[in-house]
């Protein structure tokens, strides 16, 4: 199965864009790739996906590579309630339908 | 979305015993997946439930060591059976929404084996 590979942490300041990074270098053609967060104990939630094409909704933004082995999930303006472990997934829907993490970027919001 | 509620949402149990977890969703969903969360750590999937079939298993997870049930659209149970130390971790229940591929998930089920 493609994997994705994020950085452990990053830090921002409060109301300043935030760039998540994360590659797949091995991502098929008919993976889409997604974007959830994880707030201390709590099950992660959903914050964005796309598969071909850049995308936008009122959480972010999804920057897709045109070659899609990266993306870059965009926070706009980061708040205080931000802080989470962010994790890049792979939704892989041929063959198998399944849902696989990577290993998460703590994102820190700086006051 | 789909609302899940997970049952226990945490337990501690004694090493060689088995722990039932239950997963209820408020809809009828076709996809139901279990995932395991060690501390500290990303998810991993355990394996992929649906109903009227078998469960299909990840590499490092076996159905002997964790049976599912999925009697159906509504409902699932994951065992972790014959439990160490190593199995201390968080489980947790998700189900994919019909055509916007979206995962939502329950709030886990936090396991301590001593």
């Amino acid at each position: 199965d493609a994997k994705t590979t994020q950085p452990n942490s990053m830090e921002s300041n409060e109301e300043e864009p935030v760039h998540l990074p994360c590659n797949h270098s091995t991502i098929s053609g008919t993976d889409y790739i997604h974007w959830y967060r994880q707030l201390p104990s709590q099950g992660p939630e959903y914050v964005i996906h796309g598969l071909t094409s850049n995308v936008n909704n009122r959480m972010a933004s999804l920057a897709i590579a045109e070659d899609r082995k990266s993306s870059t999930l965009i926070l706009h303006r980061a708040t205080l309630r931000d802080a989470a472990v962010y994790y890049c997934i792979l939704h892989h829907t041929s063959g198998t339908y399944k849902y696989i993490f990577g290993t998460g970027t703590r994102l820190k919001v700086l006051a | 979305s789909a609302v899940i509620s997970q049952k226990p949402s945490r337990d501690i149990c004694q090493r060689g015993t088995s722990l039932t977890i239950q997963c209820q969703v408020d809809s009828q969903v076709t996809m139901m997946f279990w995932y395991r969360q060690q501390p500290g750590q990303s998810l991993t999937l355990i394996a992929t439930a649906n109903q009227g079939s078998e469960a299909t298993y990840e590499s490092g997870f076996v159905i002997d060591k964790f049976p599912i049930s999925r009697p159906n659209l509504t409902f699932s149970t994951l065992t972790v059976s014959n439990m160490s130390p190593e199995d201390s971790s968080i489980y947790l229940c998700s189900v994919a929404g019909v055509g916007a591929n979206v995962l939502t998930f329950g709030a886990g089920s936090r396991l301590t084996v001593l």
